[in-house]
């Protein structure tokens, strides 16, 4: 399984615009970078995923390089509910989603 | 998003009790969903994978006739915990994965064991 490596912790004024980095140098050609969000004593929300293009979705954007080791997510306009664990995951060919440490956003007023 | 639903939310059991988390997509079938651990602090460990209609496959480490997995049904998984110990206090989510492989979580069980 590919790993992923994130900074622990970031922070973001309130308003402004979130970026969240993810290494994940080891990926294979046809596995996807999905992203997902756990607030505290929550299940993990799913963000969006994607394979090589960049997506945008309602929640958020992610960027891709273009050789595919590492990628970017980012929260246009952060608030304070935002406030989470983000985790940067690449999907396994078994389908399975190995969680890692995950960069906690705190987002600030 | 798709919606999963765990039942219960929150359960205080003695120990030497066994408890059973129901985890269940509301609005999709899942033919498989998956099970986690997480312990304070900590990240999402996963436990086993459940596959409707045939044994549950478990992750290293993760004891088979402790947590005792049943996929009976596309919409519905449970995993009992048997013979709880202290040790086993956790919080306990599901997921269930789409065709698609994208894969949506269900809001956690919080397991006491006194």
């Amino acid at each position: 399984d590919a790993k992923t490596t994130q900074p622990p912790s970031m922070d973001c004024a309130e308003g402004r615009a979130a970026n969240l980095p993810c290494n994940h140098s080891t990926i294979s050609g046809n596995e996807y970078v999905y992203w997902y969000r756990q607030i505290h004593s929550q299940g993990p929300q799913y963000i969006i995923h994607g394979l090589k293009n960049n997506e945008t979705n309602e929640m958020a954007s992610l960027i891709i390089t273009e050789d595919r080791k590492s990628s970017t997510l980012i929260l246009p306009h952060a608030t304070l509910r935002d406030t989470a664990v983000y985790y940067c995951i690449v999907l396994s060919n078994t389908g399975k989603l190995i969680f890692g440490q995950g960069t906690t956003l705190q987002v600030k007023p | 998003g798709a919606v999963v639903s765990q039942h219960p939310s929150r359960v205080i059991c003695k120990s030497g009790t066994s408890v059973k988390i129901e985890c269940r997509s509301l609005d999709f079938q899942a033919t498989t969903m998956f099970w986690y651990r997480q312990f304070p602090k900590q990240s999402l460990m996963l436990m086993a994978t459940s596959n409707e209609g045939s044994k549950a496959t478990y992750e290293q480490g993760v004891e088979k006739d402790k947590f005792l997995i049943n996929h009976a049904s596309l919409t519905l998984s449970t995993l009992t915990v048997t013979s709880a110990h202290p040790e086993d206090s956790s919080f306990y989510i599901c997921s269930a994965r789409l065709p698609s492989d994208e894969q949506f979580f269900g809001p956690g069980t919080r397991l006491t064991v006194l």
